[in-house]
C-alpha cells in the first residue's frame, strides 16, 4: 500500500510568481484535503476534493485553487504569490469525505521571497 | 473560525516519566484525531477516537474523547527520548464533514 506522497518536496518562488504544488493520495482513498502549516502553528485547512470537485473550503483567497483527477490525485494552485503565502503545504488522504482519519504526505515547502 | 486550545505549549520531561497534554473547545466534535509532526516531514496519525467517552491506547500511548465532546487528552507513559516532536489535537466539527481543525501543538523534548 502506497501512502501519501507529494513532490516537490522544496520550491522557492519570489512575489507574483505562480506556483503548482501536487499530491498522490493514498491506496483506496478518493479524498484529498489541502492544508497550510505556518511555522510554529498548526495546519489550517485550504479546501478539499471528492469525486473531482470542491467540496468545502476553509478561509482562505480565490488565489488559492485546486483540482482532482480522476486517479484521485490532486493539484493545489496559488496566483499572486505573496511573502505570507510562505509555509509547508500538507496534503492528507481519507477514504471519504466523511469524518474519520486523514493521512498526510511530506509536505512540500514554499519560500516566497 | 473555530479554535482548539492544547495545551501545554511545550514541555520537557524526564525520561520514564509519563506526559499528558490536552484540548479543550467551545464548539462540539464528532472525532477526534492525535497527530505527531517530525521536524520536516507531514504529521502522523497517532489515535483517532470516535464516541464522547471513548478511551483508547497505542502502545504507550492513551486518549480519551471528552464526555461533553469538547475535549480530549492524550497520554504517554514511560516517555523515551524518540518521543521528542510537536503533538497535535486536531477535531472534525459536527455537520463540517471531515474537515480538521488543529490545536497550537504541544512542543515535547525529552532529557536523556
Amino acid at each position: 500500500e502506497t501512502g501519501v506522497t507529494q513532490s516537490p518536496t522544496h520550491l522557492i518562488k519570489t512575489r507574483g510568481q505562480q506556483v503548482t504544488l501536487r499530491c498522490s493520495s493514498q491506496s483506496g482513498h478518493n479524498t484529498v484535503s489541502w492544508y497550510q502549516q505556518a511555522l510554529g502553528q498548526g495546519p489550517q485547512f485550504i479546501f478539499q476534493y471528492y469525486r473531482e470537485e470542491e467540496n468545502g473550503r476553509g478561509n482562505f483567497p480565490p488565489r488559492f485553487s485546486g483540482l482532482q483527477f480522476p486517479n484521485y490525485s490532486s493539484e493545489l494552485n496559488v496566483n499572486a504569490l505573496e511573502l505570507d503565502d510562505s509555509a509547508l503545504y500538507l496534503c492528507a488522504s481519507s477514504l471519504a469525505p466523511l469524518p474519520g482519519a486523514q493521512y498526510f504526505g511530506p509536505g512540500t515547502r514554499l519560500l516566497v521571497l | 473560525g473555530q479554535q482548539l486550545n492544547q495545551s501545554p505549549q511545550s514541555m520537557f520531561i524526564q525520561e520514564g516519566e509519563d506526559v499528558s497534554m490536552n484540548c479543550t473547545s467551545s464548539s462540539i466534535f464528532n472525532t477526534w484525531l492525535w497527530y505527531k509532526q517530525d521536524p520536516g516531514e507531514g504529521p502522523v496519525l497517532l489515535i483517532a477516537l470516535y464516541k464522547a467517552g471513548e478511551l483508547t491506547s497505542n502502545g504507550r500511548l492513551t486518549a480519551q474523547f471528552g464526555i461533553t465532546r469538547k475535549d480530549s487528552f492524550l497520554n504517554i507513559s514511560a516517555s523515551i527520548p524518540s518521543d521528542v516532536g510537536i503533538y497535535f489535537c486536531a477535531g472534525q466539527l459536527s455537520g463540517a464533514g471531515n474537515m480538521l481543525t488543529f490545536g497550537g501543538g504541544t512542543r515535547l523534548m525529552v532529557k536523556p
